[in-house]
């Protein structure tokens, strides 16, 4: 069954340093997402991105946010300058469609910042 | 509460026992996902319930959904060990956002052998 992979699954780094996260989502959906899991709080939306651009952000998603679709395959979420508080476990899925569809999770890359 | 809150917070049941899950949201939505998620790892998609829908099976697992009292449950019978995991409501809101989806806190749910 297809699945949506990423990696690294544990990212360790010094706070004000840049952080790629990588995902290869489900290969027939159309919509991604981001999504983070700080330790002990809820899963908490960060950003979607279909036909190459951003379709919806929440207010967490600043400027220190950035998320590309390099190829055909790839998506990934940058954090230019880490911070302490970006500790947390970064969820990538996929869905096929948008509203009202089952969006696929992910295993996780978990982040801490040092 | 918030959108997506689920009760009880933990729930400890022994093998074979029923598990029922709660979930209460606060605004109109497009429907209703559960999700599992063993200890530290991701998140699995369990089922999805739509609005127009009151219930729904699959395997072990039957959900319910009252858009009058804006909440759902989960029921899962014959618990196994196995079973073991935080499970979370997601709602997707019929206004505003067409993408996001929002959580709950979760149930922390022991199954013990």
């Amino acid at each position: 069954e297809p699945e949506v992979t990423q990696t690294p699954s544990h990212q360790v780094t010094q706070m004000g340093q840049e952080v790629i996260l990588r995902c290869v989502p489900i290969s027939n959906h159309l919509y991604f997402y981001w999504y983070r899991q700080i330790l002990g709080q809820k899963v908490e939306f960060l950003v979607s991105f279909y036909n190459n651009e951003i379709s919806e952000k929440s207010e967490i998603f600043d400027d220190q946010f950035s998320v590309e679709r390099p190829d055909g395959s790839n998506f990934t979420l940058k954090i230019r300058s880490t911070k302490l508080e970006d500790s947390a476990m970064y969820f990538c899925a996929s869905s096929v469609r948008g509203r009202s569809d089952t969006q696929y999770f992910g295993p996780g890359t978990r982040l801490t910042v040092l | 509460s918030q959108q997506g809150e689920e009760d009880p917070q933990a729930l400890s049941i022994q093998e074979g026992e029923n598990a029922t899950m709660n979930c209460s949201y606060k605004t109109s939505i497009n429907n209703l996902q559960w999700y599992r998620q063993n200890s530290g790892r991701g998140l699995v998609h369990l089922i999805l319930i739509r609005s127009n829908e009151r219930e729904k099976h699959s395997g072990r697992l039957r959900v319910t959904l009252d858009t009058s009292k804006k909440s759902s449950s989960l029921l899962i019978t014959a618990s196994r060990a196995a079973d073991t995991a935080s499970y979370f409501c997601a709602t997707d809101a019929s206004r505003g956002s067409n993408y996001k989806l929002t959580f709950g806190k979760g149930t922390l749910l022991t199954v013990n052998p």
